[in-house]
Protein backbone atom coordinates (compact mmCIF):
# COMPACT_ATOMS: atom_id res chain seq x y z
CA UNK A 1 0.00 0.00 0.00
CA UNK A 2 1.34 3.35 -1.03
CA UNK A 3 1.48 5.70 2.32
CA UNK A 4 1.60 8.94 0.45
CA UNK A 5 -0.08 9.42 -2.82
CA UNK A 6 0.09 12.13 -5.40
CA UNK A 7 -2.01 12.96 -8.22
CA UNK A 8 -1.16 13.67 -11.25
CA UNK A 9 2.79 12.53 -10.94
CA UNK A 10 2.84 15.08 -14.32
CA UNK A 11 0.91 18.24 -15.19
CA UNK A 12 1.91 20.32 -18.38
CA UNK A 13 -0.04 23.10 -18.52
CA UNK A 14 -0.22 26.82 -20.22
CA UNK A 15 0.29 30.18 -18.40
CA UNK A 16 -2.99 31.62 -17.25
CA UNK A 17 -4.61 28.23 -16.05
CA UNK A 18 -5.57 26.51 -12.79
CA UNK A 19 -4.82 23.81 -11.91
CA UNK A 20 -5.11 21.10 -8.95
CA UNK A 21 -3.17 18.46 -7.59
CA UNK A 22 -4.01 16.10 -5.24
CA UNK A 23 -2.57 14.21 -2.28
CA UNK A 24 -3.65 11.48 0.17
CA UNK A 25 -1.99 9.68 3.11
CA UNK A 26 -3.74 6.63 4.48
CA UNK A 27 -0.97 6.13 7.55
CA UNK A 28 -3.12 7.96 10.12
CA UNK A 29 -1.54 11.02 10.47
CA UNK A 30 -2.43 14.59 11.55
CA UNK A 31 -0.18 17.10 9.96
CA UNK A 32 0.38 16.93 6.11
CA UNK A 33 2.55 19.13 4.13
CA UNK A 34 3.52 20.31 0.97
CA UNK A 35 6.53 21.26 -0.25
CA UNK A 36 8.26 23.14 -3.72
CA UNK A 37 11.34 21.72 -5.21
CA UNK A 38 12.71 24.25 -7.90
CA UNK A 39 15.42 23.57 -10.65
CA UNK A 40 18.25 24.42 -8.59
CA UNK A 41 17.01 21.12 -5.73
CA UNK A 42 16.00 23.65 -3.24
CA UNK A 43 13.19 21.80 -1.24
CA UNK A 44 11.17 24.29 0.79
CA UNK A 45 7.93 23.84 2.57
CA UNK A 46 4.50 25.73 1.65
CA UNK A 47 2.06 24.63 3.92
CA UNK A 48 1.20 22.17 6.12
CA UNK A 49 -2.30 21.48 7.94
CA UNK A 50 -3.28 19.80 11.08
CA UNK A 51 -6.92 18.64 11.99
CA UNK A 52 -7.89 20.75 9.22
CA UNK A 53 -5.60 24.06 10.72
CA UNK A 54 -3.26 25.83 8.82
CA UNK A 55 -0.36 25.80 11.17
CA UNK A 56 2.25 27.02 8.69
CA UNK A 57 2.16 29.45 5.75
CA UNK A 58 5.03 30.43 4.51
CA UNK A 59 5.61 33.38 1.79
CA UNK A 60 3.56 31.54 -1.58
CA UNK A 61 1.86 33.91 -4.02
CA UNK A 62 -2.06 33.37 -2.74
CA UNK A 63 -2.20 32.21 -5.91
CA UNK A 64 -2.02 28.61 -4.57
CA UNK A 65 -4.23 27.21 -1.72
CA UNK A 66 -4.08 24.21 -0.03
CA UNK A 67 -7.34 22.45 0.76
CA UNK A 68 -7.90 20.23 2.80
CA UNK A 69 -11.06 17.67 2.94
CA UNK A 70 -10.13 15.47 5.66
CA UNK A 71 -6.70 14.68 7.79
CA UNK A 72 -5.97 12.13 4.82
CA UNK A 73 -6.20 14.53 2.19
CA UNK A 74 -4.42 17.91 1.44
CA UNK A 75 -4.83 19.56 -2.46
CA UNK A 76 -2.85 21.90 -3.90
CA UNK A 77 -4.55 24.66 -5.98
CA UNK A 78 -2.98 26.65 -7.85
CA UNK A 79 -4.65 29.82 -10.14
CA UNK A 80 -3.33 31.87 -12.88
CA UNK A 81 -0.28 29.94 -13.34
CA UNK A 82 3.00 31.61 -14.01
CA UNK A 83 6.72 30.46 -15.61
CA UNK A 84 8.27 30.21 -12.22
CA UNK A 85 5.83 27.81 -10.75
CA UNK A 86 7.20 25.05 -13.07
CA UNK A 87 8.70 22.43 -10.28
CA UNK A 88 8.45 18.71 -8.85
CA UNK A 89 5.74 19.41 -5.85
CA UNK A 90 5.77 16.80 -3.12
CA UNK A 91 3.13 16.47 -0.70
CA UNK A 92 4.57 14.78 2.73
CA UNK A 93 3.19 13.52 6.36
CA UNK A 94 4.44 13.35 9.77
CA UNK A 95 2.65 12.29 13.29
CA UNK A 96 4.44 15.01 14.70
CA UNK A 97 3.45 18.64 14.15
CA UNK A 98 7.25 20.09 14.48
CA UNK A 99 10.43 19.03 13.84
CA UNK A 100 10.55 15.59 16.17
CA UNK A 101 8.72 13.88 13.62
CA UNK A 102 9.21 12.21 10.88
CA UNK A 103 8.02 13.11 7.26
CA UNK A 104 7.17 10.51 4.51
CA UNK A 105 7.04 12.11 1.39
CA UNK A 106 4.74 10.82 -1.82
CA UNK A 107 6.51 10.60 -5.18
CA UNK A 108 6.31 13.92 -6.24
CA UNK A 109 4.16 16.06 -9.03
CA UNK A 110 6.14 17.55 -12.21
CA UNK A 111 4.56 20.76 -12.84
CA UNK A 112 5.29 22.13 -16.10
CA UNK A 113 4.18 26.03 -16.93
CA UNK A 114 4.76 26.70 -20.65
CA UNK B 1 15.56 29.80 11.40
CA UNK B 2 18.48 27.40 11.85
CA UNK B 3 20.14 27.67 9.15
CA UNK B 4 22.23 24.48 7.72
CA UNK B 5 25.66 24.52 6.00
CA UNK B 6 26.44 21.43 3.63
CA UNK B 7 29.25 20.02 1.71
CA UNK B 8 27.45 20.17 -2.01
CA UNK B 9 28.66 16.90 -3.36
CA UNK B 10 31.45 13.85 -1.97
CA UNK B 11 32.55 10.83 -3.89
CA UNK B 12 33.44 7.58 -2.09
CA UNK B 13 33.70 3.83 -3.21
CA UNK B 14 31.66 0.70 -2.46
CA UNK B 15 32.40 -0.78 0.82
CA UNK B 16 34.05 2.56 2.97
CA UNK B 17 32.30 4.64 5.34
CA UNK B 18 30.95 8.36 4.03
CA UNK B 19 30.94 10.79 7.10
CA UNK B 20 29.16 13.79 6.14
CA UNK B 21 28.83 16.60 8.21
CA UNK B 22 26.35 19.47 8.76
CA UNK B 23 26.56 22.83 10.28
CA UNK B 24 24.00 24.18 11.98
CA UNK B 25 25.25 27.21 14.20
CA UNK B 26 22.60 29.08 15.21
CA UNK B 27 20.19 25.84 16.23
CA UNK B 28 17.73 26.23 19.32
CA UNK B 29 17.02 24.75 21.72
CA UNK B 30 14.17 22.69 21.04
CA UNK B 31 15.45 21.83 17.68
CA UNK B 32 15.35 18.11 16.18
CA UNK B 33 18.31 17.21 13.58
CA UNK B 34 17.00 14.88 10.89
CA UNK B 35 18.52 13.74 7.91
CA UNK B 36 16.60 12.80 4.80
CA UNK B 37 17.79 10.76 1.55
CA UNK B 38 16.72 11.62 -1.91
CA UNK B 39 17.15 9.72 -5.16
CA UNK B 40 16.49 11.20 -8.65
CA UNK B 41 12.51 11.50 -9.37
CA UNK B 42 11.15 10.56 -5.76
CA UNK B 43 10.45 12.25 -2.44
CA UNK B 44 12.53 12.49 0.47
CA UNK B 45 13.08 9.22 2.64
CA UNK B 46 13.75 9.79 6.36
CA UNK B 47 17.08 8.42 7.41
CA UNK B 48 17.61 9.19 10.93
CA UNK B 49 16.82 11.96 13.70
CA UNK B 50 18.61 13.00 16.87
CA UNK B 51 19.07 15.74 19.54
CA UNK B 52 22.15 14.97 21.46
CA UNK B 53 25.01 12.54 21.31
CA UNK B 54 24.79 9.59 19.62
CA UNK B 55 21.93 7.72 17.57
CA UNK B 56 22.05 5.03 15.64
CA UNK B 57 19.57 2.54 13.38
CA UNK B 58 19.67 -0.33 11.10
CA UNK B 59 21.06 2.13 8.25
CA UNK B 60 23.06 5.06 9.62
CA UNK B 61 24.70 6.77 12.89
CA UNK B 62 24.52 10.11 13.38
CA UNK B 63 27.03 12.19 15.72
CA UNK B 64 25.77 15.48 17.37
CA UNK B 65 28.71 16.92 19.98
CA UNK B 66 27.69 18.47 23.10
CA UNK B 67 27.29 22.17 21.59
CA UNK B 68 25.21 20.64 18.70
CA UNK B 69 26.72 23.18 16.30
CA UNK B 70 26.90 20.55 14.41
CA UNK B 71 26.57 16.71 13.11
CA UNK B 72 27.58 13.88 11.33
CA UNK B 73 25.89 11.44 9.30
CA UNK B 74 27.83 8.25 8.88
CA UNK B 75 26.67 5.74 6.33
CA UNK B 76 29.09 2.43 6.91
CA UNK B 77 30.03 0.26 4.08
CA UNK B 78 28.17 2.28 1.19
CA UNK B 79 26.91 0.42 -1.99
CA UNK B 80 25.94 1.55 -5.26
CA UNK B 81 22.36 2.22 -4.01
CA UNK B 82 23.75 4.39 -1.74
CA UNK B 83 24.29 7.13 -4.08
CA UNK B 84 21.84 9.77 -3.72
CA UNK B 85 21.62 13.74 -1.95
CA UNK B 86 21.36 14.14 1.15
CA UNK B 87 19.72 16.69 3.28
CA UNK B 88 20.71 17.91 6.78
CA UNK B 89 17.07 19.50 8.29
CA UNK B 90 17.39 21.25 11.48
CA UNK B 91 13.46 21.08 12.69
CA UNK B 92 11.70 23.64 14.51
CA UNK B 93 8.87 24.07 17.13
CA UNK B 94 5.18 23.70 15.61
CA UNK B 95 4.79 27.79 15.68
CA UNK B 96 5.34 29.51 12.48
CA UNK B 97 9.11 28.89 11.61
CA UNK B 98 10.21 26.96 8.65
CA UNK B 99 11.42 23.87 7.17
CA UNK B 100 13.83 24.53 4.98
CA UNK B 101 16.21 21.36 3.83
CA UNK B 102 18.96 23.84 2.00
CA UNK B 103 21.13 22.17 -1.14
CA UNK B 104 22.23 18.92 0.01
CA UNK B 105 25.23 16.89 -0.25
CA UNK B 106 25.11 14.87 -3.77
CA UNK B 107 27.30 11.72 -2.77
CA UNK B 108 28.17 9.62 -5.75
CA UNK B 109 29.45 6.41 -4.73
CA UNK B 110 31.49 4.71 -7.31
CA UNK B 111 32.35 1.16 -8.14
Amino acid sequence: DTAVSQTPKYLVTQMGNDKSIKCEQNLGHDTMYWYKQDSKKFLKIMFSYNNKELIINETVPNRFSPKSPDKAHLNLHINSLELGDSAVYFCASSQDTGGGGEQYFGPGTRLTVT
Amino acid sequence: LAKTTQPISMDSYEGQEVNITCSHNNIATNDYITWYQQFPSQGPRFIIQGYKTKVTNEVASLFIPADRKSSTLSLPRVSLSDTAVYYCLVGLDNYGQNFVFGPGTRLSVLP
